[in-house]
């Protein structure tokens, strides 16, 4: 089946530095997500790229589709602390929605 | 307001015990879904529906049984056949079109096997 890898699991940075997260998809997606969870919440959804090479803005969140549509990427401008959370990104391949593992991002003031 | 409740926010259960996670939407969502995610990890596929009457098999339905007889209600089941049940389940609904499929999560029941 799918699969949809996500690295790097973990990241730690300093309030203000960028952070990045990357997306690896085993198959061709028909499009990607991307949501946050906060710790101890539920997932919500951040924003959706359809088109190959898509990129999208959201404030100080850039995100892109690869030109293939079988990776993605999500990169933070001067984080802050209320970015603190898990982002997944998810791929829909027919009927279903395939998440990756996550990456938690860790920011400290 | 719109949204997804899930029911109970933490449930115990023995080993050998049955149990049901209620999921309730107002969305007028048509399909819905279960995902189940341990500590650490992204969230693995249970079940879905696409229709009333009509559900699939996620990536590891084995263990777990739903139901869909009505638009708004998916009711999961945690048998005693599931080997390791104690994880955090999300329940979430869509449009049910992989175009425009955001999916709306409920805020989740935690279960624990004593």
């Amino acid at each position: 089946g799918q699969q949809v890898m996500q690295i790097p699991q973990y990241q730690h940075v300093q309030e203000g530095e960028d952070f990045t997260t990357y997306c690896n998809s085993s198959t061709t997606l028909s499009n990607i997500q991307w949501y946050k969870q906060r710790p101890g919440g539920h997932p919500v959804f951040l924003i959706q790229l359809v088109k190959s090479g898509e990129v999208k803005k959201q404030k100080r969140l850039t995100f892109q589709f690869g030109e293939a549509k079988k990776n993605s990427s999500l990169h933070i401008t001067a984080t802050q602390t209320t970015d603190v959370g898990t982002y997944f990104c998810a791929g829909w391949a027919g009927n279903m929605l395939t998440f990756g593992g996550g990456t938690r991002l860790m920011v400290k003031p | 307001d719109g949204g997804i409740t899930q029911s109970p926010k933490y449930l115990f259960r023995k080993e050998g015990q049955n149990v049901t996670l209620s999921c309730e939407q107002n969305l007028n969502h048509d399909a819905m879904y279960w995902y189940r995610q341990d500590p650490g990890q992204g969230l693995r596929l249970i079940y879905y529906s696409q229709i009333v009457n009509d559900f699939q098999k996620g990536d590891i339905a084995e263990g777990y049984s739903v139901s869909r007889e009505k638009k708004e209600s998916f009711p999961l089941t945690v048998t005693s056949a599931q080997k390791n049940p104690t994880a955090f389940y999300l329940c979430a609904s869509s449009t049910g079109t992989a175009i425009t499929g955001e999916l709306f999560f409920g805020e989740g029941s935690r279960l624990t096997v004593l």
